[in-house]
């Protein structure tokens, strides 16, 4: 079965400054998706960015963006301007690209802490 | 348009006790999921329901059933809850197939505490 795994279980940054958050994962698969979600103390999931592996070009999103590194099985996510709001748990994610396989792994999650 | 919703938003059980959490989405998904979140753990998938009439086993479905009672809805049933339940548990959908973003839309969890 696929994991992920996220190295980092805190981060802390500078508001205004950028922070890089560690994914790897393991699969056998050549085609997948990988999701960054953020969880505020709300607890509400929410997709922060989305990358299929068969697309080359990282993908971004305003102040967000990944390095996808396919041979490396790495997928980081980076936080441009940091604001007082971004402070949350980040959880990677990965799911298959088969169409009968639903199941989504996710990594443990880094709590992130944005200092003002 | 609420997305994903789900009740209740706290719930405390003693052992042994039974109880559904039910969710609903009204963005036509076909796919729906519940997940479980312990504390220093990444969401777990419990159940999911690929359409309407399925529902398959995840990654920890023991003590659980689902029933995927129509399109928009997808409800969790624990018979006799077990202190090990103790989670966060999260619903979500998403639109699966060839094409399709599928992306997970996430309701805002149920804090579960068996006693």
């Amino acid at each position: 079965a696929q994991t992920v795994t996220q190295s980092q279980p805190e981060m802390s940054v500078q508001e205004a400054e950028t922070v890089t958050l560690s994914c790897t994962y393991d699969t056998s698969e050549s085609d997948y998706y990988l999701f960054w979600y953020k969880q505020p103390p709300s607890r509400q999931m929410i997709l922060v960015i989305r990358q299929e592996a068969y697309k080359q070009q990282n993908a971004t999103e305003n102040r967000f963006s990944v390095n996808f590194q396919k041979a490396a099985k790495s997928f980081s996510l980076k936080i441009s301007d940091s604001q007082l709001g971004d402070a949350a748990m980040y959880f990677c994610a990965y799911r298959s690209y088969l169409y009968n396989n639903n199941d989504m792994r996710f990594g443990a999650g880094t709590r992130l802490t944005v200092k003002p | 348009n609420a997305g994903v919703t789900q009740t209740p938003k706290f719930q405390v059980l003693k052992t042994g006790q039974s109880m559904t959490l039910q969710c609903a989405q009204d963005m036509n998904h076909n796919s729906m999921y519940w997940y479980r979140q312990d504390p220093g753990m990444g969401l777990r998938l419990i159940y999911y329901s690929a359409s309407e009439g399925t529902t398959d086993k995840g990654e920890v479905p023991n003590g659980y059933n689902v029933s995927r009672l129509n399109k928009r809805e997808f409800s969790l049933r624990l018979e006799s809850a077990a202190p090990s339940q103790t989670s966060v548990y999260f619903c979500a959908s998403s639109e699966v197939g060839w094409g399709s973003t599928d992306t997970q839309y996430f309701g805002p969890g149920t804090r579960l505490t068996v006693l």
